[in-house]
């Protein structure tokens, strides 16, 4: 079955340090992978996705994402955090498969705190 | 473009009561999704739509949970009778299709079932 690790329940980094969430996924064919992100009280907004192709993702807001197929890692990285960016971080796979497309699997997050 | 509208964003409610939530996804979209995030949690799927019809409600508490999208716009999700673990925010969200366009998510109803 389809599934998302996300090993870090909570980190924190002080502002202007590099930041790298982990993720991990279980998925039998080609991932559609996602990392999205979610401030208190707000739904959650996509930085970026992976499809296919460059397995470098530039997203939004200065982050970026690395696929690793040997490792079924998508790891989200930026590399000097701003006091914005203290959200919870989900990442997610998309499946596709029968007559079901587009349902996503979700990680249980990562809550970041971004001390100054 | 407007985004995905929500409503109520806050509920509270006594376990064995019902309650409904309203999702109006962005114009266009086909696919519209209601997940449910427990505290702690990621969402979790609970519907799909593509249209007016479900594509996928294998995760739906079908005993308690109901979920309706006529005329292929608007969504409503019902709980009846609630539960105290339906304490939850509820999640809609849209999309032109697969899930390889990412979605557009709402920003939820907080539902508190005591």
């Amino acid at each position: 079955a389809q599934s998302v690790t996300q090993p870090d329940i909570h980190i924190t980094v002080s502002e202007g340090a590099s930041l790298e969430l982990r993720c991990n996924y279980s998925y039998g064919a080609t991932p559609y992978l996602f990392w999205y992100v979610q401030s208190p009280g707000q739904g959650l907004q996509l930085l970026l996705k992976y499809f296919s192709g460059d397995t470098l993702v530039q997203g939004i807001k200065g982050f970026e994402a690395e696929f690793k197929r040997s490792q079924s890692s998508f790891n989200l990285r930026k590399p000097s955090v701003h006091w914005s960016d203290a959200a919870e971080y989900f990442c997610a796979v998309g499946t596709n498969y029968g007559g079901s497309q587009g349902n996503l699997i979700f990680g249980k997050g990562t809550k970041l705190s971004v001390k100054p | 473009e407007a985004g995905v509208a929500q409503s109520p964003r806050y509920k509270i409610i006594e376990k064995r009561q019902s309650v409904a939530f309203w999702c109006n996804p962005i114009s266009g979209h086909a696919t519209l999704y209601w997940y449910q995030q427990i505290l702690g949690q990621g969402p979790k799927l609970l519907i799909q739509f593509q249209n007016n019809g479900v594509v996928d409600d294998s995760q739906l508490p079908k005993d308690r949970f109901s979920a309706e999208r006529l005329k292929g716009v608007d969504s409503t999700l019902k709980i009846q009778p609630a539960k105290l673990e339906d304490s939850a925010v509820y999640l809609c969200a849209s999309s032109h299709g697969p899930s390889g366009y990412g979605y557009t998510f709402g920003s939820g109803t907080r539902l508190t079932v005591v």
